[in-house]
């Protein structure tokens, strides 16, 4: 396993398309976490998943971002109508029950730019 | 609500010098706090956390960090710095009560170790 892998590693868009990133956690991890790292600020929690299902949102998860993990594998992430206040780092961790949660796995994240 | 807070944009310290990297937080109740680094172009890795007991905890590469309770500080620190540690350090706490997942991170600290 090599760890947790993101998808794209950069997007480049159009204000008001839509797009769709994807997340592949480690094998073994139940828990998947969404931040988002605009430049100068730390990560900022988006939503967190156990399993199949999402337990925590954001308020910053507004009705145009939309989180799925199917069958509690893979995740994604879609943003509809994309504004340039979208335009940021997104980041996808996971960590299992052997540490309750607390051992974060960071993938290197999808860069979004809107213009 | 939870927060924290880096005070130093950015920490210069020498080759072989201690280094100390500061965190203060606000939480209601008991926290979960943490250190994560983060390198040019690699994701955040995970490098200790507190949940109980010693106040003093070790993680990797070195780096220690001391938990006190009644400043509600968790500096990161180091005995001897190498250049290799210049990187981003992040601060993160986290509530563990009710299955409660979120981590706030603070914005940030820039460690640049001089040879």
């Amino acid at each position: 396993d090599t760890g947790v892998s993101q998808n794209p590693r950069h997007k480049i868009t159009k204000r008001g398309q839509n797009v769709t990133f994807r997340c592949d956690p480690i094998s073994e991890h139940n828990r998947l976490y969404w931040y988002r790292q605009t430049l100068g600020q730390g990560p900022e929690f988006l939503t967190y998943f156990q399993n199949e299902a999402q337990l925590e949102k954001s308020r910053l998860l507004s009705d145009r971002f939309s989180a799925e993990r199917p069958k509690g594998s893979f995740s994604t992430l879609e943003i509809q109508r994309t504004e340039q206040g979208d335009s940021a780092m997104y980041l996808c961790a996971s960590s299992g029950d052997s540490t309750g949660g607390t051992e974060a796995f960071f993938g290197q994240g999808t860069r979004l730019t809107v213009v | 609500a939870q927060s924290v807070a880096q005070p130093e944009d950015q920490v210069n310290v020498a080759e072989g010098n201690p280094l100390t990297v500061k965190c203060t937080y606000s939480v209601s109740g008991n926290p979960y706090l943490f250190w994560y680094v983060q390198y040019p172009n690699r994701g955040l890795q995970f490098l200790l956390k507190y949940i109980t007991g010693d106040n003093l905890v070790k993680g990797s590469y070195g780096f220690e960090a001391e938990f006190n309770k009644s400043q509600t500080s968790f500096h990161l620190k180091k005995p001897s710095a190498l250049v290799s540690d210049s990187a981003l350090y992040f601060c993160a706490v986290r509530v563990p009560s009710g299955g409660y997942q979120k981590v706030t991170f603070g914005i940030g600290t820039k460690l640049q170790v001089i040879p």
